[in-house]
């Protein structure tokens, strides 16, 4: 099966700043996903990532804040702007093909301090 | 909207016990259903699904059954072991690969 590599795989960022998450798939995917994970919460979703166009949000999420790219079919980014420490999370990458569940990288673990 | 509902853990058991974590879902529709695990520092792993009312998913000694009538598929396993010790996501999908996720059991297995 297809494997995703995501990095960083963990940061501690000042508050203010931005940090980009890049997200690899070692094969072409119909479909791309960011999730967030806050501390003893569940998994949610932010936003699909559209080839070649804008992501789409999900309510509570907006572009400003997670800007998200997908150049081609086997890479995406997510910008986590203007952090706080609310924003402390793990942040997880998905990919899916018609013919395949959804898989996962193994996370970014954000820390704002 | 939907919504995945999952027992509070964590689940501490023993080694060889008996294991149930249950899971309830409310959706519109006839989603998929699916158990990830997520081991201690790892990313999430697909454990079982399943796709319509009465099939049985089934991996590594794990099961579930699509409940149609009671809208649930709780997650058994007959002899637990160390190496189980995880959190277990239950989720559904309306076919989209997009998920909803319950909030996770955490299953702590002693020798």
């Amino acid at each position: 099966s297809a494997v995703i590599s995501q990095k960083p795989s963990r940061d501690i960022c000042q508050r203010g700043t931005s940090l980009t998450i890049q997200c690899q798939v070692d094969s072409q995917v119909t479909m791309m996903f960011w999730y967030r994970q806050q501390p003893g919460q569940s998994l949610t979703l932010i936003a699909t990532a559209n080839q070649g166009s804008e992501a789409t949000y999900e309510s509570g999420f907006v572009i400003d804040k997670f800007p998200i790219s997908r150049p081609n079919l086997t890479f995406s980014t997510l910008t986590v702007s203007n952090m706080s420490p609310e924003d402390s999370s793990i942040y997880l990458c998905s990919a899916a093909t018609v013919n395949t569940e959804a898989f996962f990288g193994q996370g970014t673990r954000l820390t704002v301090v | 909207g939907d919504s995945v509902t999952q027992m509070e853990g964590p689940v501490t058991l023993s080694e060889e016990a008996f294991l149930t974590i249950n899971c309830t879902y409310t959706a519109t529709g006839y989603p998929s259903l699916f158990w990830y695990v997520q081991y201690p520092g790892e990313g999430l792993q697909l454990l079982l699904k399943a796709t319509k009312a009465d099939d049985k998913g089934s991996n590594k000694g794990f099961e579930a059954t699509y409940r149609k009538e009671t809208t649930s598929f709780h997650l058994e396993k007959g002899s637990v072991q160390v190496s189980d010790s995880a959190v277990y996501f239950c989720a559904l999908s309306p076919g989209y690969s997009t998920l909803t996720f319950g909030k996770g059991t955490m299953l702590l297995v002693s020798p």
